[in-house]
C-alpha cells in the first residue's frame, strides 16, 4: 500500500462550498499526484507534485488547486465545489526505485449536491 | 497531446473464457504500465512493459508490447472469478501517466 492515506473518505458537500481533501505519505516520496475517476473516462490528472511547493497541473485542473507544504502531504482544494466535481478523488505516489510506477491511496469519494 | 485509447470499454465472459483488452497510445511511448482495480478499491500495478515486442507472463496473464510501442494488450486465458474488475494501461510521459479509461471485465460463473 506504500503507507498511503486519504481524507476524508466519503464527502457530501453543497453547491458553493470550499472542500480540502488530504492525501497523506509515510515513505519520503518525491512525486504526488491528484487523479479523479468517473465512468467511461478512466482516471484523470488533476495536479500532481514534484517536490514541497513545486506543483504542475494536469489535464482536468480547472476548479482545483492543490498544495504541498511538507512532504508527506499533498492537499486538493475545490475553492466552490460544483456538481461536475462529484466523483471519486484517487492520490498516488511514483515509486522510482527498481520499477518506476504509482501506487495509489484509498480514494475520496465526493458527492456535491 | 497524448491521448491513450483502450477497447473495449465492457467485456462479459462466461468463467474459463479467455479475454483480451487492447491499448492503443497516440504517441510512441517509453513504457507502457498495466493496473487492475477491483470493484470499489484503487487501481493496483500489475506489471510494466519496456521493450519493443516484449512478452510477460504472470500466470493465466499475458502482456505485450507491440514493435512500435504504440500499442498494448493484455490477454487472460480461462478467466475466474477473481479476475473481475477493471483492466488499465497507462503510459508514461515525461513526469505523468496517462491512463486509458479501462476495461471492465464481468465474468458469469
Amino acid at each position: 500500500d506504500a503507507g498511503i492515506t486519504q481524507s476524508p473518505r466519503h464527502k457530501v458537500t453543497e453547491t458553493g462550498t470550499p472542500v480540502t481533501l488530504r492525501c497523506h505519505q509515510t515513505e519520503n516520496h518525491r512525486y504526488m499526484y491528484w487523479y479523479r475517476q468517473d465512468p467511461g473516462h478512466g482516471l484523470r490528472l488533476i495536479h500532481y507534485s514534484y517536490g514541497v511547493k513545486d506543483t504542475d497541473k494536469g489535464e482536468v485542473s480547472d476548479g482545483y488547486s492543490v498544495s504541498r507544504s511538507k512532504t508527506e502531504d499533498f492537499l486538493l482544494t475545490l475553492e466552490s465545489a460544483t456538481s461536475s466535481q462529484t466523483s471519486v478523488y484517487f492520490c498516488a505516489i511514483r515509486r522510482t526505485s527498481g520499477t518506476d510506477t504509482q501506487y495509489f491511496g484509498p480514494g475520496t469519494r465526493l458527492t456535491v449536491l | 497531446g497524448q491521448q491513450v485509447m483502450q477497447i473495449p470499454q465492457y467485456q462479459h465472459v462466461q468463467e474459463g473464457e479467455d479475454f483480451t483488452t487492447y491499448c492503443n497510445s497516440s504517441t510512441t511511448l517509453s513504457n507502457i504500465q498495466w493496473y487492475k482495480q477491483r470493484p470499489g478499491g484503487h487501481p493496483v500495478f500489475l506489471i510494466q512493459l519496456v521493450k519493443s515486442g516484449e512478452v510477460k507472463k504472470q500466470k493465466r496473464l499475458t502482456f505485450q508490447f507491440g514493435e512500435a510501442k504504440k500499442n498494448s494488450s493484455l490477454h487472460i486465458t480461462a478467466t475466474q472469478t477473481t479476475d473481475v474488475g477493471t483492466y488499465f494501461c497507462a503510459g508514461l510521459g515525461g513526469n505523468k501517466l496517462v491512463f486509458g479509461a479501462g476495461t471492465i471485465l464481468r465474468v458469469k460463473s
